[in-house]
């Protein structure tokens, strides 16, 4: 059964940092593009960004380009989320997904950005 | 950007009704689409992918259609279980973007 389990929502003050990891287990990590995804309380669904198997191709919403880092560690089966100079506009319930057409998701972290 | 709307934005419905919602592109994406459920307070599930292809395990009562710009998701006999929000999602192009969500609830 696939599972992946988020870890390292909080509170963060505007500006602030914070890293958010994905553990995934029940598929062969290595092989499936993985993405993040988030929704702002009461809203809809945002695409954040998504890395490739190898991690050779990061990609991202424009947003959050140059603020956030999306990385893996395939021995390891984890994918995380480096935010940096986080904005009240951030505040989101951050999804794992696995595959490019986000087909598992897992329960999701909170993040929220206020002072 | 490719944007993505959805119609309507909201329904009301009765168990056993027929349920179609429309999702468009502003640009053709071939058949890279899928849709989604999301009940209250939990994480989406993957309904359809390929904009037509059942995901394993969803109930045979959900079908999709469409391809280019225009595309349905058909609920064909509304069960309570399908009370939740529909998003669909392009990832043809990035940024991938997802429709802004229908909410379907009890009539």
């Amino acid at each position: 059964e696939v599972q992946l389990v988020e870890s390292g929502g909080g509170l963060v003050q505007p500006g602030g940092s914070l890293r958010l990891s994905c553990a995934a287990s029940g598929f062969t990590f290595s092989n499936f593009w993985m993405s993040w995804v988030r929704q702002a309380p009461g809203k809809g669904l945002e695409w954040v960004a998504n890395i490739k198997q190898d991690g050779s191709e990061k990609n991202y919403v424009d947003s959050v380009k140059g603020r956030f880092t999306i990385s893996r560690d395939n021995a390891k089966n984890s994918l995380c989320l480096q935010m940096n100079s986080l904005r009240a506009e951030d505040t989101a319930v951050y999804y794992c997904a696995r595959g490019d057409g986000t087909a598992n998701w897992g329960q999701g972290t909170l993040v929220t950005v206020s002072s | 950007d490719i944007q993505m709307t959805q119609s309507p934005s909201s329904l009301s419905a009765s168990v056993g009704d027929r349920v179609t919602i429309t999702c468009r592109a502003s640009q053709g994406i071939r058949n890279d689409l899928g849709w989604y459920q999301q009940r209250p307070g939990k994480a989406p599930e993957r309904l359809i992918y390929a904009a037509s292809t059942l995901q394993s395990g969803v109930p045979s009562r959900f079908s999709g259609s469409g391809s280019g710009t225009e595309f349905t998701l058909t609920i064909s006999s509304l069960q309570p279980e399908d009370f939740a929000t529909y998003y669909c999602l392009q990832y043809n192009s990035y940024p991938r973007t997802f429709g802004p969500g229908t909410r379907v609830d009890i009539k």
